[in-house]
């Protein structure tokens, strides 16, 4: 089954710095790849996603890229914020959705 | 409209108790999806339901866990004898045709703790 792996595990970044978070995925197949943010106690919360035939999509402040080659995809934030600070899941679906194991990101103001 | 919404959100019990989690998906949605997520641990996938039916149910880790959605709206898992390392935050999530690509929206989770 579909494997994901996520980096890095923890992220600090002063406000208005830039967040770079990588995955990478195991099945070739795997054609759907969202993130989700996740506050303390809360529910994950769908932030941007990229389907297969994309290699790139913006969100303002949010960013992905796919490249399905390497098997790999990464979140950009620009410009951070305090309320940036949150937990990161990405995830790949081609029959069901795997998560990656997360990246806790600290925006310090 | 709402969104998903799951019932109980805290569940306390004891070991080889029995308990059931409940599940109310955004309405219209004819995909229903179960996550368990342990401490530190991002989601990790249970069963899927398109419809009435168990579309995927590879994720469920024996057979103490089965899920039914009997009208194809309002879901409940059920766990039987439960052990200590069942606590965890059991999340659910809709969408609306079940697609690969289709966005999947979740609940607030129910938090499980055996003890």
């Amino acid at each position: 089954g579909e494997n994901v792996e996520q980096h890095p595990s923890t992220l600090s970044v002063q406000e208005g710095d830039s967040a770079v978070i990588k995955c990478t995925y195991s099945d070739s197949a795997s054609n759907y790849f969202p993130w989700y943010k996740q506050e303390l106690g809360k529910r994950p919360q769908l932030i941007i996603d990229i389907r297969s035939n994309v290699g790139e999509k913006k969100d303002q402040r949010i960013a992905v890229t796919l490249n399905k080659t390497a098997k790999h995809f990464s979140l950009h934030i620009t410009e951070t914020q305090p309320e940036d600070s949150a937990v990161y899941f990405c995830a790949a679906t081609y029959n069901d959705m795997r998560f990656g194991a997360g990246t806790r990101l600290t925006v310090k103001p | 409209g709402a969104g998903v919404s799951q019932t109980p959100s805290n569940k306390v019990t004891e070991k080889g108790k029995y308990v059931e989690l409940r599940c109310d998906p955004i309405s219209g949605h004819t995909a229903l999806y179960w996550y368990r997520q342990s401490l530190g641990q991002g989601p990790e996938f249970l069963i899927y339901f398109q419809g009435t039916g168990a579309a995927d149910d590879s994720g469920l880790p024996n057979d103490r866990f089965f899920a039914v959605r009997p009208e194809g709206s309002v879901s409940t898992l059920k766990i039987q004898r439960t052990e200590r390392g069942d606590s965890a935050v059991y999340l659910c999530a809709s969408s609306a045709n079940g697609g690969a690509t289709d966005t999947q929206y979740f609940g607030p989770g129910t938090r499980l703790t055996v003890l």
